[in-house]
């Protein structure tokens, strides 16, 4: 079954202790991100990777670090959590289409984290 | 930066009666997607706009793309209770992979 599978699905952790969240797809997409969604704020794009090694900031990037060694694997690394990184974290995959564009994305299950 | 906002924030229809929810970008857009996610879920995709004035249906949902490219519309027929759900457009500009999501219109259908 073609799917993103996102590690864990709950979290609470203190401030400042360092986690990691995993991301693996397994439809040999080049696309992959990471958002995180608050109450009226939507889905904000953390980082994203076009393809094996290649990263790039979104929108809100700060506190945050992810890597792309593999091309199924994408995790998201908060070296030093804190409160207001609070939230629902989907990772989303996609194929590329023309003009290197993501095409529709294939979510995650989220993974909820709460930073005391 | 580019933002995305959706009008309304949360819209409550009685099932049966018909439901609309408007996208609008700060700049021009090279195509527009569009998500549903159920309560508790994840979003899902269902649709991607490309030309400028394109109209797509699946079922009862219709989506549209704006002349000018900058905004969207997904409108929906006689809803049903499976229609609730957070219905958000995700916009990309030309040019550029990132893609930004609108803020999200929550649906309610009352039975």
């Amino acid at each position: 079954e073609a799917q993103v599978t996102q590690n864990p699905r709950y979290l609470i952790t203190v401030t400042g202790k360092k986690l990691t969240v995993t991301c693996s797809q397994n439809m040999n997409h080049e696309y992959m991100s990471w958002y995180r969604q608050d109450p009226g704020l939507g889905l904000r794009q953390i980082y994203y990777s076009m393809n094996v090694e290649v990263t790039d900031k979104g929108d809100v990037p700060e506190g945050y670090k992810v890597s792309r060694k593999e091309k199924r694997n994408f995790p998201l690394i908060l070296e030093s959590p804190s409160p207001n990184q609070t939230s629902l974290y989907f990772c989303a995959s996609s194929s590329l289409q023309g003009a290197g564009a993501p095409y529709g994305y294939t979510f995650g299950s989220g993974t909820r984290l709460t930073v005391v | 930066g580019q933002q995305v906002m959706q009008i309304p924030q949360y819209q409550h229809v009685q099932e049966g009666e018909d439901f609309t929810t408007y996208c609008n970008s700060s700049t021009t857009l090279s195509n527009i997607q569009w998500y549903k996610q159920r309560p508790g879920g994840h979003p899902v995709f269902l649709i991607q706009l490309v030309k400028s004035g394109e109209v797509k249906k699946q079922k009862r949902l219709t989506f549209q793309f704006g002349e000018a490219k900058k905004n969207s519309s997904l409108h929906i027929t006689a809803t049903q209770t499976t229609d609730v759900g957070t219905y958000f457009c995700a916009g990309r500009r030309g040019g550029y992979q990132k893609v930004t999501f609108g803020t999200g219109t929550k649906l309610q259908v009352i039975p």
